[in-house]
Parts: C-alpha cells; structure tokens; sequence
C-alpha cells in the first residue's frame, strides 16, 4: 500500500488561515487523496478528496501538486471547532471496493 | 449525531468469551468496513463488505467473523481474543459507488481481560 507521511503537530490560531501538509511519493495513478478528521471520542469525519484538480466544499479545500506526490489541506479560517486529528489518505480500489490507508495523521491544535 | 450506529459503546470480556458487535446504517448505503484504531494510533482497515459480500479481508485472525446479515446491518463476531485485540472497534458505510465518502460511527471500545 501507498504510504502517506504528516508532521506530528500543528498549531495556528483561531480566525487564522491553516495548511496542513501531506506528502505521497508513492501514490499510483488511480488513487485517491481523501482527508478526514478526528475529534476525541469520535469516530473519523469525512472533510474533502480529490485525484488531480484542486477541490472546494463548504469545509475546506485541497491543494494538489501537479506530480501528485504531495497535498495541503487548507482551512480557511479556523476556529475552537476545528481542533482534531487531521489524517491524509490514500484511497485504493481492491477488488472492487474502496480502501483507505490512513496516515499516521497531525494533530492541529487552535489557539483562541 | 452520528448516523452510523454501533452498539455496545464499551464492552469487556475475557479471552474465553463469545461476543458480538453491531452496527447499523439507514442511509441507503451498499458498502459497509470495519476498522480496528488502537491508542493514539490511525484506524487501520479489518474488512470491506459491498452489496453484502465480503470483499477485502485484510489478513484479520479467524477470532474475528464478520457477518453482514443485510444491507442496513454489519456484525462482528468475537471469540477467544486476546489481549492485545484491545481498542476501538469503528464501523463505517458509503455509497455503492466507488470515491464516496465513508460515514464513521462512534465505535466500540473493547477491552480484553
């Protein structure tokens, strides 16, 4: 399986911009990048993918390299709520079905 | 809220034990996983079911069995665990259709005596 590689930890402050980093060197041509977040006692949430253009939602957005080889997740203007575990991802198809690795993930902590 | 629900939230059992976890979707959804996070640590995928077959096994010991008993319901049967298979138990669900988001429960925390 492709491999993702996050720093441990981020810190940024509320009302301010966050980029949060993900490298995939190894990632094939059919894989997906999914980011996903994780609040304690909760289980994963879904935020954005994408395989190759730059992706909006009303959460966030995902950069992509042009060799596909790294991502940024963006968020626009934190706040408190977005305190979590940020986790980058690359989906597979096996034998018909979706599969996500997980990378090890960032924790992003918002300061008030 | 969630819309994934698992039950039990927390269970405890020994290693000799026989027990089951439940989880439940009304979304419509026609794939359904189960992954297995340990502290501090990313969920790591266990089983892939879609359309109600099982797809990926992703080389998990025998002690677990997963069922999936119709479209709307995913179990995951136990027996004679080990310690070390302590953690969150996390079911998930999604469209058919390959590249759709997957949908989280809360998971069950399993704590093996």
């Amino acid at each position: 399986d492709a491999k993702t590689t996050q720093p441990n930890s981020m810190e940024s402050n509320e009302e301010e911009p966050v980029h949060l980093p993900c490298n995939h060197s190894t990632i094939s041509g059919t894989d997906y990048i999914h980011w996903y977040r994780q609040l304690p006692s909760q289980g994963p949430e879904y935020v954005i993918h994408g395989l190759t253009s730059n992706v909006n939602n009303r959460m966030a957005s995902l950069a992509i390299a042009e060799d596909r080889k790294s991502s940024t997740l963006i968020l626009h203007r934190a706040t408190l709520r977005d305190a979590a575990v940020y986790y980058c991802i690359l989906q597979s198809i096996i034998q018909g079905a979706q599969k996500l690795v997980f990378g090890q993930g960032t924790r992003l902590t918002i300061n008030p | 809220d969630t819309e994934v629900t698992q039950t039990p939230k927390h269970l405890v059992m020994g290693m000799t034990n026989k027990k089951s976890l439940k989880c439940e979707q009304h979304m419509g959804h026609r794939a359904m996983y189960w992954y297995k996070q340990k502290a501090k640590k990313p969920p790591e995928l266990m089983f892939v079911y879609s359309y109600e077959k099982l797809s990926i096994n992703e080389s998990v010991p025998s002690r677990f069995s997963p069922e999936c008993p119709n479209s709307s319901l995913l179990n995951l049967h136990l027996h004679a665990l080990q310690p070390e298979d302590s953690a969150l138990y996390l079911c998930a669900s999604s469209r058919g259709q390959l590249n759709q988001p997957q949908h989280f429960g809360d998971g069950t925390r399993l704590s093996i005596l």
